[in-house]
């Protein structure tokens, strides 16, 4: 149980381009979920906290207009990084909850690569 | 602020033996989870075991068990009888609330034949 479905796994595209990533909870709901980016070699860094049926919550430092984040059911949400361009390449994971005090699962990430 | 602090960048183990990999945290929170995550080359994050704050018995998962200190807050990963597939980036990781979680800067563990 616990599965969370991320799509898709890798993007390559031009300067310029909007990228849509998915993430989905296949056999649970989640009323919240997280989007991680991660460059290589270092830990996981918290961008937002998407939150089903309202606006995400942003870390600091995270553009809010970069990277938007929607969360229409309880099933999934979804980052669009919109006019992408190569700084914007990295790998990108999202994960969700069961519940309150439960860990969180994660997808399996997107490699995004921006020529 | 709740800090995550791994201090081993890099460990290596030699195939069937056992190595332990170290986590301390800075909290001034009674009841919290902690975990730790493993992520293979293949980059998804895996869960390999959690722990209760308010509990005081250490977690155990097969070959995987911690040593949860919590006057030290300390929470170190024992992983015995280690295989090559155990080689990976672990993470280490505090939860408080809701939708506070944090992260440490990952060890990476090489199991060698």
């Amino acid at each position: 149980g616990a599965v969370v479905s991320q799509h898709p796994s890798r993007v390559i595209c031009k300067s310029g381009t909007s990228v849509k990533i998915e993430c989905r909870s296949l056999d649970f709901q989640a009323t919240t979920m997280f989007w991680y980016r991660q460059f290589p070699k270092q830990s996981l860094m918290l961008m937002a906290t998407s939150n089903e049926g309202s606006k995400a919550t942003y870390e600091q430092g995270v553009e809010k207009d970069k990277f938007l984040i929607n969360h229409a059911s309880l099933t999934l949400s979804t980052l669009t990084v919109t006019s992408a361009h190569p700084e914007d390449s990295s790998f990108y994971i999202c994960s969700a909850r069961v519940g309150r005090d439960q860990p969180q699962h994660f997808g399996d990430g997107t490699r995004l690569s921006i020529l | 602020a709740q800090t995550v602090t791994q201090s081993q960048p890099e460990m290596s183990v030699q195939e069937a033996e056992t190595v332990t990999l170290s986590c301390t945290y800075d909290t001034s929170e009674n009841n919290y989870y902690l975990f730790w995550y493993k992520q293979p080359p293949s980059r998804q994050m895996i869960l390999v075991i959690r722990q209760e704050a308010y509990k005081q018995q250490n977690a155990t998962e097969n070959r995987f068990s911690v040593n949860f200190q919590k006057a030290a807050k300390s929470f170190s990963l024992k992983i015995s009888d280690s295989q090559l597939g155990d080689t990976a980036m672990y993470f280490c990781a505090f939860m408080k609330h809701v939708n506070q979680f944090y992260f440490g800067t990952g060890t990476s563990l090489t199991v060698i034949p």
